[in-house]
């Protein structure tokens, strides 16, 4: 089974651009979650998504955004770009809601500058 | 506010020892644990998950504890190789807080030959 992949894998974009970063989920998983990874602040939960339904929500501004598709696949939106936002952001899936193991993709690598 | 805090930051064995890392975690209503590895500029493989009402899980050298009432866990590594050199990383989902993994700083190991 293949497992969760991100797509792109290395992004650069300057300031005030936005970005579509994507997320496929392991076959026949239907719960999709977002994290941000800096060296400042680790891993921080961005959202999880579940049934194309937004079920949670990290402490991130309004400029990050989510969807997830009917086919489970999901994207994240991050609009007017800061430095700041420079990280590696990682998707993670699992079966559904509860407490099964997630299973993570090699994330996006972006770059703000 | 659940908080994650994993000692050492870092830790250089040489090749052969046993060794343990350390997580702890400040509020003891969690669904479950999980441990990952991450390797440099990658993404996130689980190890371990141990459920809340388990005390440990095993997985070939590799053997996690879990103490709920005193917030603590811990990863066990048998006969360390150089191939274990990565960044450890403890997380938990707590309860109530649909499915958001909280991580801990991780633990970077170098295995020396």
């Amino acid at each position: 089974k293949a497992g969760v992949t991100q797509t792109p894998r290395y992004l650069i974009k300057t300031r005030g651009q936005q970005v579509t970063l994507s997320c496929s989920p392991i076959s026949g998983h239907r719960s999709v979650s977002w994290y941000q990874q800096t060296p400042g602040q680790g891993l921080q939960f961005l959202f999880e998504y579940f049934s194309e339904t937004q079920r949670n929500k990290g402490n991130f501004p309004g400029r990050f955004s989510g969807r997830q598709f009917s086919n489970s696949r999901s994207e994240m939106n991050v609009s007017t770009l800061e430095l700041g936002d420079s990280a590696l952001y990682l998707c993670a899936s699992s079966l559904g809601p509860g407490a099964e193991t997630q299973y993570f993709g090699p994330g996006t690598r972006l770059l703000v500058l | 506010k659940q908080e994650v805090t994993q000692i050492p930051a870092a830790l250089s064995v040489p090749e052969g020892e046993n060794l343990v890392l350390n997580c702890s975690f400040t509020d003891s209503a969690i669904y479950n644990l999980q441990w990952f590895r991450q390797d440099p500029g990658k993404g996130l493989t689980s190890l371990l998950l141990i459920q809340s009402s388990q005390r440990e899980q095993t997985s070939g050298r590799l053997n996690a504890s879990l103490d709920k009432s005193s917030g603590r866990s811990t990863l066990y590594i048998a006969a360390s190789q150089p191939g274990d050199s990565a960044t450890y990383l403890c997380a938990v989902i707590s309860s109530g807080s649909a499915r958001q993994l909280t991580f801990g700083s991780g633990t970077q190991l170098t295995v020396l030959p």
